[in-house]
């Protein structure tokens, strides 16, 4: 199993080009999430999902798009980018926890710097 | 003010030594911890998972809460250079289905 995984892995955006990060798990993992990582602010929840067709929004949503077509992708995109949106994206997924544990498992990350 | 408040370090000891790591946190309803690390450039797994009170134990990692103090700490025993990474609490409440709270991390670097 790939486990977790995020396309593209780096990515230099010029400010108010347009882009989409893809995330796909191989689990079967019902819920699905998009986080940020910025210096010295540890990890900030963008969007979620908590089944194929199914989005919310987390903390720091403005800016960000995500569609969950097919239980196993979930595509965050940027219509508009800014520098503010320069950071690394995390992709997370986890089992329905009916035991409360709801495990995150991480992919590896996209490096994203907008001009 | 954040919910969940970590010392973001860096934290520097030498291999042997005992690290102790800890978060705060003002969400009385946060009944689920968790301690992520974070190797350099990777995403972050999964160490320690604590439901409610108490201190749970595996190898040479300790997970304790205290949630009348709203406090939470890891620690490690006999630390190795293999621990250097970034060391990220997490938390959520039993509402929240799997949304997770984070702190700010802490970068831990074990000399040799």
């Amino acid at each position: 199993n790939a486990g977790v995984t995020q396309t593209p892995k780096f990515r230099v955006l010029k400010t108010g080009q347009s882009m989409t990060l893809l995330c796909a798990q191989d689990m079967n993992h019902e819920y699905m999430y998009w986080y940020r990582q910025d210096p010295g602010m540890g990890l900030r929840l963008i969007h979620y999902s908590v089944g194929e067709g199914t989005t919310a929004k987390g903390e720091v949503p403005d800016g960000y798009n995500v569609s969950r077509l097919k239980k196993q992708n979930f595509l965050l995109g940027l219509e508009s980018a800014a520098p503010s949106q320069t950071s690394v994206y995390f992709c997370a997924s986890s089992y329905n926890g009916f035991d409360g544990r709801y495990e995150q498992y991480f992919g590896p990350g996209t490096r994203l710097t907008v001009t | 003010q954040k919910e969940v408040e970590q010392d973001p370090g860096p934290l520097s000891v030498p291999e042997g030594a005992i690290v102790s790591l800890n978060c705060t946190y003002s969400n009385s309803a946060f009944q689920y911890f968790m301690w992520y690390r974070q190797y350099s450039r990777k995403g972050p797994e999964l160490l320690m998972y604590t439901y409610s009170s108490g201190n749970k134990e595996d190898g040479r990692f300790t997970a304790q809460v205290d949630k009348s103090s709203k406090y939470i700490s890891l620690f490690i025993r006999d630390s190795q250079p293999s621990d250097s990474a970034t060391y990220l609490c997490a938390m959520r409440s039993g509402n929240q289905g799997g949304k997770l709270i984070f702190g700010q991390g802490t970068e831990l670097s074990v000399k040799p």
